[in-house]
């Protein structure tokens, strides 16, 4: 298949530990942000998502967190597996109705 | 309902061909992104509807790209005489309404030779 990114941040993690990937973003208007996830050769997936109005949201086996304050979103996986390995995208909207996405993490989990 | 589907999943033309993408959104979603995607970067927004009209383009759509849905169903993209910087993955989305939860379909990944 297809590589998403070459020369995208990465991170590496035992399966079963758990993961943190971070996100800055630079627009103070935006008020509804988006994690997904994208497998090689295919469209970005869905994962979670959180309003401005909120600092933490929980979904199965992940946690978004939102600091307002430095702009910072971060996603955990807690136990990771094998199937968690892909690349992770922050997306942000404000207003404009259009998602502005980052550059994306990949993330390794390790057998 | 199946996602969003997209077609063709691959697409290789020679340069200065016209290609005609096709986008179905999920049944109801009112509102339809197209995004393109090069290796190494995040999707970037190329355009969006809300039904049938077209409320935003971006400047990365220059005047060779045209995208229509013309019953507020489906949509086509249209790259007219490609070019070799053409050559990205063109991502479809759908979304019920404004900041909601947007999901995409697998891609047309398009080469120019």
């Amino acid at each position: 298949g297809e590589s998403v990114g070459l020369h995208l941040p990465t991170l590496s993690v035992q399966e079963g530990d758990n993961s943190i990937i971070n996100c800055a973003y630079s627009n103070s208007a935006s008020d509804y942000f988006i994690w997904y996830k994208q497998e090689s050769g295919k469209g970005p997936q869905f994962i979670i998502d959180i309003r401005s109005n909120m600092d933490k949201r929980q979904g199965q086996r992940v946690t978004v967190l939102l600091n307002k304050t430095v702009k910072h979103l971060s996603l955990q996986i807690a136990a990771t597996q094998p199937g968690d390995s892909a690349v992770y995208f922050c997306a942000e909207s404000g207003g404009n109705e259009k998602l502005t996405f980052g550059t994306g993490t990949r993330l390794t989990i390790i057998p | 309902d199946t996602g969003v589907s997209q077609n063709p999943r691959h697409k290789i033309t020679k340069r200065g061909q016209n290609v005609t993408f096709r986008c179905d959104p999920i049944s109801e979603h009112n509102r339809l992104y197209w995004y393109r995607q090069t290796l190494g970067q995040g999707p970037e927004f190329l355009t969006y509807f809300q039904n049938e009209a077209q409320l935003e383009k971006s400047r990365l759509l220059s005047d060779r790209f045209s995208a229509e849905r013309p019953k507020g169903s489906f949509s086509t993209l249209e790259i007219q005489r490609t070019e070799q910087g053409d050559s990205a993955m063109y991502l479809c989305a759908s979304s019920p309404n404004m900041n909601t939860e947007a999901f995409f379909g697998q891609g047309t990944r398009l080469t120019v030779v």
